[in-house]
């Protein structure tokens, strides 16, 4: 079946660090891959996505590329504000057979971004 | 923002009571999906639907039941609630045309407490 691994968080940083989230998947054929983003008390927002290998997903400043060699997709961030503060979850679908459109989640990484 | 809303927002029931959730779109889309966020466990699919009256079980379907007699509202109920059940639970859309490029839009969620 499909499994989305992230890494353990939280993860703590300063204002203007470098950000990586590590995402690694495990499914069969190709799927789609995403992140989505939860404000505190927010529902979920799409972040970015990929589609197709090599594609990279960008959106705010954040990154990602689907990488089908390594089958990671990790989300990465130049600079990063204390309003990016929140639990990031990355996820992957696959269409067609009996999981058409059927989203599965990593377990979520919490940020926290100190001034 | 699509057009997404849930209620109620809030609940709190005691074990056996039945308890229905609603999720309402105004955006037309196809596909409607129930999911449930636990710490640790990300968001996992309980029950989704791929038109008016076609639906099918998600990954951790048992208690639960579905009902969507109309495009826009999709019922979740939880015939007698069991403690187990206290989560959030999330509602989400999506076009259903593109396969694997769809991307699901949530709603703000519902926090269900059962004593």
């Amino acid at each position: 079946g499909n499994s989305v691994t992230q890494m353990e968080g939280p993860v703590t940083l300063s204002e203007e660090a470098f950000l990586t989230i590590n995402c690694t998947y495990t499914a069969t054929g190709y799927p789609s891959l995403f992140w989505y983003v939860q404000y505190p008390g927010e529902g979920l927002q799409l972040l970015l996505k990929a589609t197709k290998a090599d594609d990279k997903g960008s959106n705010k400043g954040f990154e990602a590329t689907y990488r089908k060699e390594t089958t990671s997709f990790h989300l990465e961030k130049g600079s990063v504000q204390v309003s990016d503060s929140a639990v990031y979850f990355c996820a992957l679908v696959n269409a067609g057979g009996t999981s058409y459109g059927k989203l599965t989640f990593g377990q979520g990484t919490i940020l926290t971004v100190h001034p | 923002d699509a057009g997404i809303t849930q209620s109620p927002r809030h609940k709190v029931t005691e074990t056996g009571t039945p308890v229905t959730l609603r999720c309402h779109q105004t955006e037309n889309h196809r596909y409607m999906y129930w999911y449930r966020q636990d710490p640790g466990h990300g968001l996992r699919l309980i029950h989704y639907s791929y038109g008016v009256k076609d639906t099918d079980k998600g990954e951790v379907s048992d208690g639960y039941s579905v009902s969507r007699s109309k495009t826009e509202d999709f019922l979740l109920t939880l015939e007698s609630a069991t403690s187990s059940q206290t989560s959030v639970y999330f509602c989400a859309i999506s076009e259903g045309q593109g396969g694997r490029a769809d991307t699901q839009y949530f709603g703000p969620g519902t926090r269900l407490t059962v004593l």
